[in-house]
């Protein structure tokens, strides 16, 4: 089982200004299949970006995503009041898939 | 639009079997191309894959989950199911039905999720 490791568990930081978020697989992920997913309280995670680096539709283009390998990174530009919640990545190269602890983004 | 819409009873008594339908909309799922998936997250805590099935009837569980999952497709309801035996209050969660690619793995379609509670 691949596991994955987000850093920080909690990101305090003013509207504004740029939030970056890192998960890190403890194998290589072949084919980069990483995905990121924002969760907000009471709601279902939705997806923001996948295959490591494509937006998922309807996504505003200040969330991007990189890495490749076993280290991966989910910026946000400018934070929009919106933006201040959970965030997972998750990997889809191999079963069972898993996920990320989680990144809480909170108003500072 | 693709939906997704968990049901099932809320309270499930410890030893019992809990059991949810998700009923898909927009789409058949005897189309094939997307694995139906359920995961869950334990209160106030982060997501746990359960499991997925293809529509042909596949399916792969997460190990730690096997021996007491199965999940199933009615392609002529158009839903999928959950079945977990054994139940203790550690099962108590929200569990979400969501759909990936077969291609790629990410999850773009979630039901709303349905808090399922373990308690006598």
């Amino acid at each position: 089982e691949i596991v994955l490791t987000q850093s920080p568990d909690t990101l305090s930081l003013s509207p504004g200004e740029r939030a970056t978020l890192s998960c890190r697989a403890s194998q290589s992920l072949s084919g980069s299949y990483l995905a990121w997913y924002q969760q907000k309280p009471g709601q279902a995670p939705r997806l923001l970006t996948y295959g490591a680096s494509n937006r998922a539709t309807g996504i505003p283009d200040r969330f991007s995503g990189s890495g490749s390998g076993t280290d991966f990174t989910l910026t946000i530009s400018r934070l929009e009041p919106e933006d201040f919640a959970v965030y997972y990545c998750q990997q889809y190269g191999s079963s069972p898939r898993t996920f990320g602890q989680g990144t809480k983004v909170e108003i500072k | 639009q693709v939906q997704l819409q968990e049901s099932g009873p809320g309270l499930v008594k410890p030893s019992q079997t809990l059991s949810l339908t998700c009923t898909v909309s927009g789409g058949s799922i005897s189309s094939g191309g997307y694995y139906w998936s359920w995961i869950r997250q334990h209160p106030g805590k982060g997501l746990e894959w359960i499991g997925y099935i293809y529509y042909s009837g596949s399916t792969y569980y997460n190990p730690s989950l096997k021996s007491r999952v199965t999940i199933s497709v009615d392609t002529s309801k158009n839903q999928i199911s959950l079945k977990l035996s054994s139940v203790t209050a550690a099962d108590t969660a929200v569990y979400y039905c969501a759909r990936a690619g077969a291609t790629s793995g990410s999850y773009r379609y979630w039901g709303q999720g349905t808090l399922v509670t373990v308690s006598s």
